[in-house]
């Protein structure tokens, strides 16, 4: 089936460690993208790739790292830098503009990060 | 960035007909206007898009006025698992996504 994958669902980490998170895409989309949702809030965009090697800081990039080694792979690192890092984590992928009128994004079923 | 304005609730019965109205009173010309309907601990989920009139597929109708400065989501006989967020979205160059805060639906038996 194609789609989109994060591992695992559920992550819980002390305060200080760095965790990474993962995503992985078969749909050969050459965007990608992180959001985190806090309790009752929209999403926000933490960084994005539209291509191997190159990625973009969004709204809230402080305190995360990403990487784009291959186009199926997106991983978020959450730092110890982050000072409120305990939420849910979305991952996306999207083709890029100019193939298409549309942007539709599909997201991942996601990953709750909790820190203790 | 074209920003968005859409209830932040809204409540309904099973079987009737539920219209969200978003406002985008800064949307520019290329801009398309995107839905996306999110339940509890999961992803967005595409539902519809739109440039100008009327859209409709399987599962929900877009209208959008000529001068495209808002949209309205229709949902036709809406079910319990209708239950869910939508977010208006305008879908601005860059193929960047700016989600508000949605529009929380309760449908009651």
């Amino acid at each position: 089936d194609g789609g989109i994958t994060q591992s695992p669902k559920y992550l819980f980490r002390k305060e200080g460690q760095n965790v990474t998170l993962s995503c992985e895409q078969n749909l050969n989309h050459d965007a990608m993208y992180w959001y985190r949702q806090d309790p009752g809030q929209g999403l926000r965009l933490i960084y994005y790739s539209q291509i191997v090697n190159d990625f973009q800081k969004g709204d809230i990039a402080e305190g995360y790292s990403v990487s784009r080694e291959k186009k199926e792979s997106f991983p978020l690192t959450v730092t110890s830098a982050q000072k409120n890092p305990t939420a849910f984590y979305l991952c996306a992928s999207s083709i890029v503009r100019g193939q298409s009128s549309y942007n539709e994004q599909f997201f991942g079923p996601g990953t709750r990060l909790t820190v203790l | 960035l074209a920003k968005t304005t859409q209830p932040i609730s809204m409540d309904s019965y099973e079987g009737q007909e539920v219209n969200i109205t978003c406002s985008h009173n800064n949307i520019a010309t290329n801009d398309y206007i995107t839905w996306y309907q999110q339940f509890p601990s999961q992803g967005p989920r595409f539902i519809i898009q739109g440039y100008k009139t009327k859209v409709t597929n399987e599962v929900a109708s877009l209208f959008i006025p000529a001068d495209r400065k808002s949209s309205t989501l229709s949902l036709p006989r809406v079910s319990l698992s209708d239950t869910a967020v939508y977010y208006c979205l305008v879908d601005d160059a860059g193929n960047m996504l700016t989600f508000g805060g949605g529009t929380r639906l309760m449908v009651k038996p």
